[in-house]
């Protein structure tokens, strides 16, 4: 079946790269998502990568993605603390599949 | 663009009262909405997916007679929480999707609904 995993915990230190790590199952998943979370709020649609695509970059952020290893990566350049969240990885099944499987989420804490 | 509107976002009730969540998409048709539910410190469960005009399909678990979905327009759907007890208080966030599956997911801001 399919599984996403995250790390639950990421500390830096304002001004540095935030890289947060994730793995998955299916090797027929065509999309992978990075959401962020701020408290108390709904999730908000940070980027996404298509499966034929090994990085996307996007101003601060960098997606990594290494297809062979089920390893997708979201680097946040100079990360401010505003960028304190968590952040869910999900992933998206074959061509017409409906549902986004999503990681435990990693919270990421900004300290100055 | 993509914007999702979830009201209300907290509500306050007593055990056995049934509590409406409505979801819009504000500035396109969503197709498709999803609604999920997240308990503290955990991730998103997906309860059911609504295509406008159909019935909802609902997860393995889910009480479709607990849990209403009603998807009327392209702009609108509509959870209802009938009859709720403390065990249903969680936070229950709902998403859209414009086109087909390619499409990314868009969320509405959540509903903090507690039952007293």
């Amino acid at each position: 079946g399919e599984d996403v995993e995250q790390s639950l915990f990421l500390s830096v230190r304002e001004g540095d790269s935030s890289v947060i790590n994730c793995t998955y199952t299916d090797s027929s998943s065509t999309y992978l998502y990075w959401y962020k979370q701020e408290p108390g709020a709904g999730l908000q649609l940070l980027t996404y990568i298509f499966s034929n695509m090994d990085m996307k970059q996007d101003q601060r952020l960098t997606v990594l993605l290494n297809k062979k290893d089920k390893h997708l990566s979201l680097r946040i350049a100079d990360t401010q603390t505003g960028d304190s969240a968590i952040y869910f990885c999900a992933e998206r099944g074959p061509s017409g599949y409906n549902k986004l499987i999503f990681g435990a989420g990693t919270r990421l804490a900004v300290h100055p | 663009g993509a914007v999702v509107s979830q009201h209300p976002s907290r509500v306050i009730c007593k055990s056995g009262t049934s509590v409406k969540i409505e979801c819009r998409s504000l500035d396109f048709q969503a197709t498709t909405m999803f609604w999920y539910r997240q308990f503290p410190k955990q991730s998103l469960m997906l309860m059911a997916t609504s295509n406008e005009g159909s019935k909802a399909t609902y997860e393995q678990g889910v009480e479709k007679d607990k849990f209403l979905i009603n998807h009327a327009s392209l702009t609108l759907s509509t959870l209802t929480v009938t009859s709720a007890h403390p065990e249903d208080s969680s936070f229950y966030i709902c998403s859209a999707r414009t086109g087909d599956s390619n499409q990314p997911q868009h969320f509405g801001d959540g509903t903090r609904l507690s039952i007293l």
